[in-house]
């Protein structure tokens, strides 16, 4: 079964300090792998998409890494805001061929405090 | 503006009352979808389409019925909804849903649904 997983559940961290989110998946046949943002109570807002060939992609404060080989990807986020307190969801598609099948992780709840 | 919106936004209703949540969206995308959001779990899809006249089953489509005859609506219907349906819903488009398709997929506002 395809599956995509987060972690921490949660973490807390100081304005102005970085972060890194993980991300473990088992989808298979790959296509791409995304990250979003969900604030409270909003729909999540796309911040990267990576295929197979790329290793690395930035968005502002916001680095995501993959390495296709150990199915792990990560976010970094870098000189933290209080408005990067959210949930950050990883995505990943599968390669049926047909339509996008996307699987998606539970999120890691970020809060970023003064 | 470039969005997908959906109505309304929040609903309290019945079991058993047929209800329907609305999505549009204005940037002429070909593909629509519909999630549903649980604690604990991830965005589990409901039912997507590919096309106008085209749909097809998520991993989670029991209880549940969309149609898409125009490109930029697609609602979701529960004919008899039940208190496990109660969940907060997205609607979500992008240019295309083609398997290796890196578009962005753009989400909805979310519409959090009660059923008692």
């Amino acid at each position: 079964k395809n599956q995509v997983e987060q972690s921490p559940q949660s973490l807390i961290i100081l304005e102005g300090k970085n972060c890194t989110l993980q991300c473990n998946y088992t989808v298979s046949p790959f296509s791409n792998l995304r990250w979003y943002k969900q604030d409270t109570g909003r729909g999540p807002v796309s911040l990267t998409i990576m295929t197979f060939s790329e290793n690395t992609k930035s968005n502002g404060r916001y680095t995501a890494t993959l390495d296709a080989d150990t199915k792990q990807s990560s976010l970094h986020i870098t000189a933290s805001q209080l408005s990067d307190s959210a949930s950050y969801i990883c995505v990943v598609s599968e390669n049926t061929g047909t339509a996008s099948k996307l699987t998606f992780g539970t999120g890691t709840r970020l809060q970023v405090t003064l | 503006e470039a969005q997908v919106t959906q109505n309304p936004r929040y609903l309290i209703t019945v079991t058993g009352k047929k209800l329907t949540v609305t999505c549009s969206q204005n940037m002429n995308h070909e593909y629509m979808s519909w999630y549903r959001q649980d604690p604990g779990l991830g965005l589990r899809q409901i039912y997507y389409s590919m096309n106008v006249e085209v749909t097809d089953k998520g991993d989670v489509p029991e209880g549940y019925k969309v149609s898409r005859k125009e490109k930029r609506n697609f609602p979701l219907i529960l004919e008899s909804p039940s208190p496990n349906q109660t969940s907060l819903y997205f609607c979500a488009s992008s240019r295309w849903g083609r398997a290796a398709s890196t578009d962005t997929q753009y989400f909805g506002p979310g519409t959090r649904l009660t059923v008692l």
